[in-house]
């Protein structure tokens, strides 16, 4: 069964300081996502990491992944208030050929002060 | 492009009431899915259809169920509502399942007296 965990679940931290994200995940799976949820509203797609070392960036949010330490991260470069947010990685299943849906972690509640 | 729709937005049932939560997406996909978001808990699969024709149980699927009525359109209907299926229902579609995001609709907000 696949779990997926993240830490730190809350987080807050002042503006222009950078700060990572971890999210670790339990068995196989090559393919790790991360969203982004604002309050009272819809996820969004931030990233999908499709293979062992992967690493994509927009704007002062940065992910990576290593699918031998089964970790991926989400690094915040100089955060800005319009960051603040919760954030969630996610994994599928391999063995499911990825189409039986998503595993989701608790959330990273991030909280930017000015 | 309206993405994912869901109807209703919002929901109040008595226990034992029964309702259909209505999804549809508008990008051609295969797949589709409905969560539920509980505090604390991150998103919880209910049940997903891995393309048109087929449907299969997700990680909490007592006291649901769902029919694949097309392409588009993927409903989730609970047939006596209890308090602990309060939350907020999310449905998603994706291309073809991996490799590619999900696409998430904007939610309906239930809550069962």
């Amino acid at each position: 069964e696949l779990k997926v965990e993240q830490n730190p679940l809350f987080l807050s931290m002042q503006e222009g300081k950078n700060y990572t994200i971890y999210c670790n995940y339990s068995t196989t799976s090559d393919r790790l996502y991360w969203y982004r949820q604002d309050p009272g509203k819809s996820l969004e797609s931030l990233f999908v990491l499709l293979s062992n070392g992967a690493v994509k960036q927009e704007g002062r949010l940065m992910a990576s992944l290593d699918t031998k330490a089964r970790l991926s991260t989400l690094h915040i470069t100089a955060a800005v208030h319009d960051l603040s947010a919760t954030y969630f990685c996610a994994a599928d299943s391999t063995s499911g050929g990825g189409a039986d849906g998503l595993t989701f972690g608790k959330g990273t509640h991030l909280i930017i002060q000015p | 492009n309206a993405g994912v729709t869901q109807t209703p937005k919002f929901q109040v049932l008595k226990t034992g009431q029964s309702m259909t939560l209505q999804c549809a997406q508008d990008m051609n996909h295969n797949s589709m899915y409905w969560y539920r978001q509980d505090p604390g808990m991150g998103l919880r699969l209910i049940y997903y259809s891995a393309s048109e024709g087929t449907t299969d149980k997700g990680e909490v699927p007592n006291g649901y169920n769902v029919s694949r009525l097309n392409k588009r359109e993927f409903s989730l209907r609970l047939e006596s509502a209890a308090p602990s299926q309060t939350s907020v229902y999310f449905c998603a579609s994706s291309e073809a399942g991996g490799f590619y995001e999900q696409y998430f609709g904007p939610g309906t907000r239930l809550t069962v007296t």
